[in-house]
């Protein structure tokens, strides 16, 4: 089955900076990675996903890039706050209706 | 309802007794997945339900845990003579087609 691999666990940024979370998968057929937010004591939510078909895709001050060849995707967050300290989960699936598996997850700090 | 509900929001047990929790996912989604969270750690994948198909049990720890879904709707987990090591948040997710999970609020289990 797929296995999906996140680094780094833990990550520690000075407000304003950038972030960027690095995660692998094995599963060449994999298509679809969807990246989750989980705030301290809440529930994990969806904040942007993307499909095989494009290489890149922004929402305000994040970002994912996806590179088949190497089966990689990353999330970037440019000009950090602090309400971006969070734990973020990457995920790989193969096709709707198909399980999605989950990274470890990343902490990510934001000092201000 | 509006989301996943879960209940119930939190759960103490004493060590060798049985603990049922429930997820209502939301009406018309297919997938269900049950996830358990300890302090400060990922999403361990325990169970994933999908319409009519069997279920993929591969992530349950040990046949002291065991969950049914009935009607493809509401689905129950269930511990057998918990253990301390069982305590954790329990967390319930559905998704129509498997693009974007819906999480519940959780079930906080605690073993004494």
């Amino acid at each position: 089955g797929e296995n999906v691999e996140q680094h780094p666990s833990t990550l520690s940024v000075q407000e304003g900076d950038s972030a960027v979370i690095k995660c692998t998968y094995s599963d060449s057929a994999s298509n679809y990675f969807p990246w989750y937010k989980q705030e301290l004591g809440k529930r994990p939510q969806l904040i942007i996903d993307i499909r095989s078909n494009v290489g890149e895709k922004k929402d305000q001050r994040i970002a994912v890039t996806l590179n088949k060849t190497a089966k990689h995707f990353s999330l970037h967050i440019t000009e950090t706050q602090p309400e971006d300290s969070a734990v973020y989960f990457c995920a790989a699936s193969k096709a709707a209706g198909n399980k999605l598996t989950f990274g470890g997850g990343t902490r990510v700090l934001v000092k201000p | 309802g509006a989301g996943v509900s879960q209940s119930p929001s939190n759960k103490v047990t004493e060590k060798g007794k049985d603990v049922e929790l429930r997820c209502d996912p939301i009406s018309g989604h297919t997938a269900l997945y049950w996830y358990r969270q300890s302090l400060g750690q990922g999403l361990e994948f325990l169970i994933y339900f999908q319409g009519n198909s069997a279920p993929d049990k591969s992530g349950l720890p040990s046949d002291r845990f065991s969950a049914e879904r009935t009607g493809g709707s509401v689905s129950t987990l269930t511990i057998q003579r918990t253990q301390q090591e069982d305590s954790a948040v329990y967390l319930c997710a559905s998704s129509l087609n498997n693009e974007k999970l819906f999480f519940g609020s959780g079930t906080q289990l605690s073993v004494l």
